[in-house]
């Protein structure tokens, strides 16, 4: 079946400018986490999610990260007012439920110029 | 708080060469321990697990047991070939986290394998 995808690929902006991350989870998966991979290093944590709620937003740096998931399904994180330092690979993952193996999609690659 | 290190890279070896890769944590609570593999051009991918002490996680010739004595989660494997070249990444997950089982990653070690 399909696994998770993320749109888009790839992501350049400007300093300043907003930006939208999406993901499709695989079907019937009920948890999702977000994470971000900067060059060199392991993914890090930053929300997750368990239905529609974020149920543990501690990983989100500031308070220009914020990120959605209205019908349980797709989710979106929103970067307000990027910075370069934003510039990573934002991975999303799925599992059926919390304690399940996490699927990871292809990630996007955000460039802040 | 949650942490793992893991052996930094790059390592190079030839094909058919005995691999390790040293990977430790630091956790609170109980973690279920796993090796991630992220190949060229693709996603991250679940390599093996272990979920409690002493289990050994396997795949692909891969292997690596969960040692609580001395909270190592070492990855193994007894002939390489060049199609392992990737960079793999330990992690746990810790259920302590009210049912958040997010995962904590190391920082990767990139294995290449030549003919």
């Amino acid at each position: 079946g399909a696994g998770v995808s993320q749109t888009p690929s790839n992501k350049v902006t400007e300093k300043g400018k907003y930006v939208e991350l999406r993901c499709d989870p695989i079907s019937g998966h009920t948890a999702l986490y977000w994470y971000r991979q900067s060059l060199g290093q392991g993914p890090e944590f930053l929300i997750y999610f368990q239905g529609t709620g974020a149920a543990d937003d501690s990983g989100l740096p500031n308070d220009r990260f914020f990120a959605v998931r209205p019908e349980g399904s797709v989710s979106t994180l929103k970067i307000q007012r990027t910075e370069r330092g934003d510039s990573a690979v934002y991975l999303c993952a799925s599992s059926l439920q919390a304690g399940y193996t996490q699927y990871f999609g292809p990630g996007t690659r955000l460039t802040v110029l | 708080g949650n942490s793992v290190t893991q052996m930094e890279g790059p390592v190079t070896l030839s094909e058919e060469a005995f691999l390790t890769i040293n990977c430790t944590y630091t956790a609170t609570g109980y973690p279920s321990l796993f090796w991630y593999v992220q190949y060229p051009g693709e996603g991250l991918q679940l390599l093996l697990k272990a979920t409690k002490a002493d289990d050994k996680g396997s795949n692909k010739g891969f292997e690596a047991t969960y040692r609580k004595e001395t909270t190592s989660f070492h990855l193994e494997k007894g002939s390489v070939q060049v199609s392992d070249s990737a960079v793999y990444f330990c992690a746990l997950s810790d259920q302590s986290n009210f049912g958040n089982e997010k995962l904590t990653f190391g920082t990767g070690t990139r294995l290449t394998i030549i003919p």
